[in-house]
């Protein structure tokens, strides 16, 4: 059974920084893209950001572009989110997506002072 | 970047059928979508990826009542048989260009 587990959700404040983790089981990690999407309180949903199974490749939204960066472990079946320089419209439930079919439970971030 | 649109809200009957339209902007008509359902105060679930061919593939567990369909620019996903539990969000989407999009989501409200 495929398992997404966030972690390290939290307050912060305008311009600080958070590392969410997204641990991983029930499938070959490393060869699976994985996301992460967020979801504003009320919103729809938005894409943050991707990377490739190997994690040579990384993509991210224009509105995270520069701020956020997307990680992964293989070795321990694990995605990260480095998120700097929060704003509070990243004020989210965050989201680990294993490429269009699973989903995690989430992850809440407040960017608040 | 492609759009993708979705009426906001539809209401139908419980035990009658409704189908939910997400259309795709010009140049994207040929994208494989998926559908994806919210629950209220839940994750998104994956429902199913529906091709141009107009082939869809479930996820695991997806009731036989859900399926996907096309037509031109539109994908469909019709729900046969409602039942209260489908009452939720429904969010299509596609990959294009490196870059994951999402419409705006249908509400669904069953009556």
């Amino acid at each position: 059974e495929v398992q997404l587990l966030e972690s390290g959700g939290g307050l912060v404040q305008p311009g600080g920084s958070l590392r969410l983790s997204c641990a991983a089981s029930g499938f070959t990690f490393s060869t699976y893209a994985m996301s992460w999407v967020r979801q504003a309180p009320g919103e729809g949903l938005e894409w943050v950001s991707s990377i490739g199974g190997s994690g040579g490749t990384t993509f991210y939204a224009d509105s995270v572009k520069g701020r956020f960066t997307i990680s992964r472990d293989n070795s321990i079946n694990t995605l990260y989110l480095q998120m700097n320089n929060l704003r509070a419209d990243d004020t989210a439930l965050y989201y680990c997506a294993k490429m269009r079919d699973y989903w995690g439970q989430g992850t809440l971030v407040t960017v608040s002072s | 970047q492609p759009v993708v649109t979705q009426s906001s809200s539809a209401s139908a009957s419980l035990g009658s059928s409704v189908k939910l339209t997400c259309t795709l902007s010009g140049g994207h008509s040929s994208y494989i979508i998926a559908w994806h359902q919210q629950q209220p105060g839940k994750a998104p679930r994956y429902l199913m990826k529906l091709e141009r061919s107009g082939f869809y593939d479930k996820g695991s567990g997806v009731p036989d009542r859900f399926s996907g369909s096309i037509s031109g620019p539109d994908r469909y996903l019709t729900i046969s048989n409602l039942h209260f539990e489908d009452e939720a969000d429904y969010y299509c989407e596609i990959w294009d260009s490196n870059t994951w999009v999402f419409g705006g989501g249908t509400k669904l409200t069953v009556l």
